[in-house]
């Protein structure tokens, strides 16, 4: 299978507990996006790695969240402290750089449920 | 500050209808608009990317238009099956790093 993969798929925990999502992109795709969707709307937008740069930031990524690409391929999003309201569809992305960077490719998403 | 809407936000309807859905947004300076297919329990499926300087795209029975003056896209089915349920989103690339912000979906059931 040559596309986007995360693990877990499905992740419950406690609130206060620390979480950690993988995501694999397509190979060859230096581009690497994190998104959150909560039920009944679109993805947001949290951050976004060139090769192993984080180059962006949202202002929804609290410090409570981190995000890692150390060796430009996969990439890990760890949530600390977990709250209700982090409960979410996280879904990852990876693309080519440049013009072909418009072809955003998703892997299935995570979905975190806060207890 | 860029924000989607799309509308209806759910329609239904029978097998073999042609249907249209919109998709609006606030800011016409945009790099590229693109249509998205989610399916329960899966990610998200690119349909049609149309890049600023383009009007249209197509893809089989799928046609997207874009009128960037009027900050409104139009995703066009034709003959609708069972098969074309899901949810369409519509997203905006925003900058040269193609940032994406996105409506928050139309669910569409067709009937058989």
């Amino acid at each position: 299978d040559t596309g986007v993969s995360q693990d877990p798929r499905h992740k419950i925990t406690k609130r206060g507990q620390n979480v950690t999502f993988r995501c694999d992109p397509i190979s060859e795709h230096n581009r690497l996006y994190w998104y959150r969707q909560t039920l009944g709307q679109g993805p947001e937008f949290l951050t976004y790695f060139q090769n192993e740069a984080q180059l962006e930031k949202s202002r929804l990524l609290s410090d409570r969240f981190s995000a890692e690409r150390p060796k430009g391929s996969f990439s890990t999003l760890e949530i600390q402290r977990t709250e209700q309201g982090d409960s979410a569809m996280y879904l990852c992305a990876s693309s080519l750089p440049g013009l072909a960077a418009m072809a955003q490719y998703f892997g299935p998403g995570t979905r975190l449920l806060v207890l | 500050k860029q924000e989607v809407t799309q509308i209806p936000a759910a329609l239904s309807v029978p097998e073999g209808e042609n249907l249209v859905l919109n998709c609006s947004f606030t800011d016409s300076a945009i790099y590229n608009l693109q249509w998205f297919r989610q399916d329960p329990g899966k990610g998200l499926t690119s349909l049609l990317l149309i890049q600023s300087s383009q009007r249209e795209q197509t893809s089989g029975r799928l046609n997207a238009s874009l009128d960037k003056s009027s900050g409104r896209s139009t995703l066009y089915i034709a003959a609708s099956q069972p098969g074309d349920s899901a949810t369409y989103l519509c997203a905006v690339g925003i900058d040269s790093n193609y940032q994406l912000i996105w409506g928050a979906g139309t669910k569409l059931i067709i009937k058989p």
